[in-house]
């Protein structure tokens, strides 16, 4: 069993549509998560972060952690077609920062379509 | 700033060879961090570097090392590959340990080996 899972997708929605991402976590240990989007052909960028649980927001992104079910959630509110990406979520390994050894889930492939 | 820069972008080498990727981090990061992208997976962590020794290790052979030089910048060595090294290798970079920064990601270097 992988420390992280995360549903590859691929998923398609309509423009405006909101976006629900989600990963689960086996190691109840690790504390920080975070969000990236990856476009074709590019690097991660950093999209959300979060320390232990609660939620952030930042626009149209909404951040959540339950560590309780250990299961954490991005949202997209008003999708457009520049949010076609990869989205991968990954925690930072226990006694890390969110700037030491990243554990990614697999990526959920998104497409707006317009 | 030119954020996190890799070299080359793209390489194809032969089975059994020996191969250099290099990084030059963000300015004003002294920490870098380097991962394995299969296709459709998301990202690896290989290793961590912080003035110049390395710093954390995650489950990859001994065939891959890895070096990090005065000014920062970091090289990684892949020796006798085999086809399943094929992947994106990319590169990150951040403050150690800095709570409320982020890792900056370069595009990457995509080897292919054949």
């Amino acid at each position: 069993q992988k420390e992280v899972e995360q549903d590859p997708g691929p998923l398609s929605v309509p423009e405006g549509a909101i976006v629900s991402l989600n990963c689960t976590y086996s190691n109840s240990a690790f504390q920080y998560f975070m969000w990236y989007r990856q476009y074709s052909r590019k690097g991660p960028e950093l999209l959300m972060y979060t320390y232990s649980s609660g939620n952030k927001e930042d626009g149209r992104f909404t951040a959540q952690v339950d560590k309780s079910s250990k299961y954490i959630s991005l949202f997209i509110r008003d999708s457009q077609p520049s949010d076609s990406a990869t989205y991968l979520c990954a925690m930072s390994e226990p006694g890390s920062s969110n700037t030491g050894k990243l554990i990614f889930g697999q990526g959920t492939t998104l497409q707006v379509k317009p | 700033d030119a954020g996190v820069t890799q070299s080359p972008t793209h390489l194809i080498k032969t089975r059994g060879q020996q191969v250099t990727l290099r990084c030059s981090p963000k300015s004003g990061h002294d920490t870098v961090s380097w991962y394995q992208q299969a296709l459709g997976q998301g990202p690896q962590f290989i290793f961590q570097y912080y003035e110049e020794e390395e710093r954390q290790r995650g489950n990859f052979p001994d065939r891959f090392s890895g070096h990090q030089f005065p000014n920062y910048s970091s090289e990684l060595n892949v020796n006798a590959l085999l086809l399943g090294d094929s992947a994106l290798y990319l590169c990150a970079s951040s403050l150690l340990d800095r709570e409320g920064t982020e890792a900056f990601f370069g595009q990457g270097t995509r080897l292919t080996v054949v």
